[in-house]
Parts: C-alpha cells; sequence; structure tokens
C-alpha cells in the first residue's frame, strides 16, 4: 500500500500570508500513460464533506479560488494558499489514485493566527 | 446540478450489518466510477471501496475485505455498501463520491454522508 504523510500537523497564518502543506508518498504516484502525478488535494470545514481543489498534483478545479496552487512530482507534493482568507479555515488532505487502496494522508488543520 | 444523498445509517451491535445507499442525480451515472470513503468521529478521512461505471471492477480497503461489498444499479442510478460483520471501529461518517470513467481518478463531488454507530 501507498502511505501518504502530510507536514505540518497543522499551521496557523496570518490573513493574506502564504500558507504551504506538505504531502509524500512512499512510492511515486507518477501514471505513464499521461506523464502525471495522480495526486489531489481536499479542503474539509466543520461539519462539511471534502471539497475537491486539485487533481492530477496541479489541476485546479472549476470553481476554486486561484490563490489555491498545488505543485510537485513523484512523491513529494505542495499545496500553497498564496494569501489566505478567513474561508480557507479548514483540514486540508491529499490523496493518491495512483493504485489501490486509493489512500489518503492525515490531514493539515489550517487557522487564523 | 450534480447530486450524492446517502441514506441507511443507522445505530447497530457489533456484528450486524447495515446497506447503506447513495441515490445520484443530475449525471449520467453509469459513466461514472463511485467511491465509499468514511471518516471516524473526529479522524481523517480513510478510503473504503470503489466500484467502475459499470460496476465490472470493484477493490476494497483491506480493513473491509471480506464483510464490505460494494455494487451499483444503474438502472436505480445507486450505490450501495453492504456492511457485515460490523465493528465498533467501523464507526463513522459514510461518504458516497463520484469518480470519473476509471476506477483511478480524483473525487469531484461528495454527499453529505451517512452516520453509521457500531455499539452494543
Amino acid at each position: 500500500d501507498i502511505v501518504m504523510t502530510q507536514s505540518p500537523d497543522s499551521l496557523a497564518v496570518s490573513l493574506g500570508e502564504r500558507a504551504t502543506i506538505n504531502c509524500k508518498s512512499s512510492q511515486s504516484v507518477l501514471y505513464s500513460s499521461n506523464n502525471k502525478n495522480s495526486l489531489a488535494w481536499y479542503q474539509q470545514k466543520p461539519g462539511q464533506p471534502p471539497k475537491l481543489l486539485i487533481y492530477w498534483a496541479s489541476t485546479r478545479e472549476s470553481g476554486v479560488p486561484d490563490r489555491f496552487s498545488g505543485s510537485g512530482s513523484g512523491t513529494d507534493f505542495t499545496l500553497t494558499i498564496s494569501s489566505l482568507q478567513a474561508e480557507d479555515v479548514a483540514v486540508y488532505y491529499c490523496q493518491q489514485y495512483y493504485s489501490s487502496p486509493f489512500t489518503f494522508g492525515p490531514g493539515t488543520k489550517v487557522d487564523i493566527k | 446540478e450534480v447530486q450524492l444523498v446517502e441514506s441507511g445509517g443507522d445505530l447497530v451491535q457489533p456484528g450486524g450489518s447495515l446497506r447503506l445507499s447513495c441515490a445520484a442525480s443530475g449525471f449520467t451515472f453509469s459513466s461514472y466510477a463511485m467511491s465509499w470513503v468514511r471518516q471516524a468521529p473526529g479522524k481523517g478521512l480513510a478510503w473504503v471501496s470503489v466500484i467502475s461505471g459499470s460496476g465490472g471492477t470493484t477493490y476494497l480497503a483491506d480493513s473491509v475485505k471480506g464483510r464490505f461489498t460494494i455494487s451499483r444499479d444503474n438502472s436505480k442510478n445507486t450505490l450501495y455498501l453492504q456492511t457485515n460483520s460490523l465493528r465498533a471501529e467501523d464507526t463513522a461518517v459514510y461518504y458516497c463520491a463520484r469518480g470519473s470513467g476509471a476506477t483511478n481518478t480524483a473525487l469531484d463531488y461528495w454527499g453529505q454522508g451517512t452516520l453509521v454507530t457500531v455499539s452494543p
């Protein structure tokens, strides 16, 4: 099974500042048939289901603000919120969909400093 | 508008069974793989199972293999999760989520979830 880890566990960032979340997979999730990384990022606010933000490691889902961006390849990935807004307070999860079981990372909680 | 509505969650004793359902609307159901993801109280997300659009391909997490079965009825636009031999550690909110055509894709729409509580 591919194990997903995230760092930090939590972070507090001032409004308008940058937030960076890291995700690491225990093996490469690069899908050879399209040369894309099978890595997604989700945002979950309290009492709500998760929401897809980013797929193929760097493709923003329709309607997601452009302050959210994803990067990385192979085993190391990053979600960046370029200018944190109050509505971005949430837990963020990465997930690999390269091979079953399609494991999630443990989550990173983002708060306002 | 894509909608996914789960139902069937309940309080059940250890060793019991439940069938969870997910009614889908707003898209061509048979064209999309569908997944179940669960979240224990206060914990993170845990992937449970996926089924291809045709129903011909399924995968299950090791923690539920032999106890849970995923299925779908494309004529009813409904996804199911049959849960047997339930344990306390199966207590969670169970979400259904839509993938794309293949089983290995990101999950772009999620339901609100249904709560399964396993307790004496």
